[in-house]
């Protein structure tokens, strides 16, 4: 049970440049995120997935687009990487208990836009 | 705007002695909120969470306290050891509406042995 997996762990790129990040999960969760961290400003969403087949903006959707390929795997994409991209990002899956739900994260990849 | 704030950055605290990381939120319809744990390099782990029916709940050394009518809580730690080195985010989320986390800006938490 590897739980969330990531890949790339390191990736740079140029301006204009364009990459996907892979995402998976083998916990047969049903909700998926993407999460960006900055500095100073903690984890904020781009985007989400509830499930297989629905996924939805988050906070800072502008630049990405993300595509749930089935239940296990949910990506992000750039399509034309901006050195504001400049990031460290995180997938996380969800558990659904009846109190709430708690997201497990990925080990997270270090994106650098020159 | 953000609806969790962790006005705290930093925390220094010496082994053995308890560390308190403190959070508040502005979102009155937050009512399920978790701590998270990460080291460098890392995603963040799941450390404790609290739901808004309860206002403590306790895992060994991990403590979380939650004050609704201030719309705060907070973790302890006791006794702090050297490993709960780490930056603590605190985060929240409604159960109605999108199922979706917020996340505190972080406290890196040192403790000195």
């Amino acid at each position: 049970n590897a739980g969330v997996t990531q890949t790339p762990k390191f990736q740079v790129l140029k301006t204009g440049q364009s990459m996907t990040l892979q995402c998976a999960q083998d916990m047969n969760h049903n909700s998926m995120y993407w999460y960006r961290q900055d500095p100073g400003m903690g984890l904020r969403l781009i985007y989400y997935s509830a499930s297989e087949g629905t996924t939805d903006k988050g906070e800072v959707p502008n630049g990405y687009n993300v595509s749930r390929l089935n239940k296990r795997e949910f990506s992000l994409r750039l399509e034309s990487a901006a050195p504001s991209q400049t990031s460290v990002y995180f997938c996380a899956s969800t558990f659904t208990s009846g109190s709430g739900e708690t997201q497990y994260f990925g080990p997270g990849t270090r994106l650098l836009v020159l | 705007d953000q609806q969790v704030k962790q006005n705290s950055p930093s925390l220094s605290v010496q082994e053995g002695r308890i560390s308190i990381l403190n959070c508040d939120y502005t979102n009155s319809m937050f009512d399920y909120f978790l701590w998270y744990k990460k080291y460098p390099a890392e995603g963040p782990t799941f450390l404790i969470s609290i739901s808004s029916i309860k206002d403590k709940n306790e895992d060994g050394r991990f403590t979380v306290f939650l004050n609704k009518s201030a719309k705060h809580l907070s973790l302890h730690i006791v006794p702090s050891q050297p490993g709960d080195s780490a930056v603590y985010f605190c985060a929240a989320s409604a159960m109605t509406g999108a199922n979706n986390l917020f996340f505190g800006t972080g406290t890196r938490l040192t403790v000195i042995p």
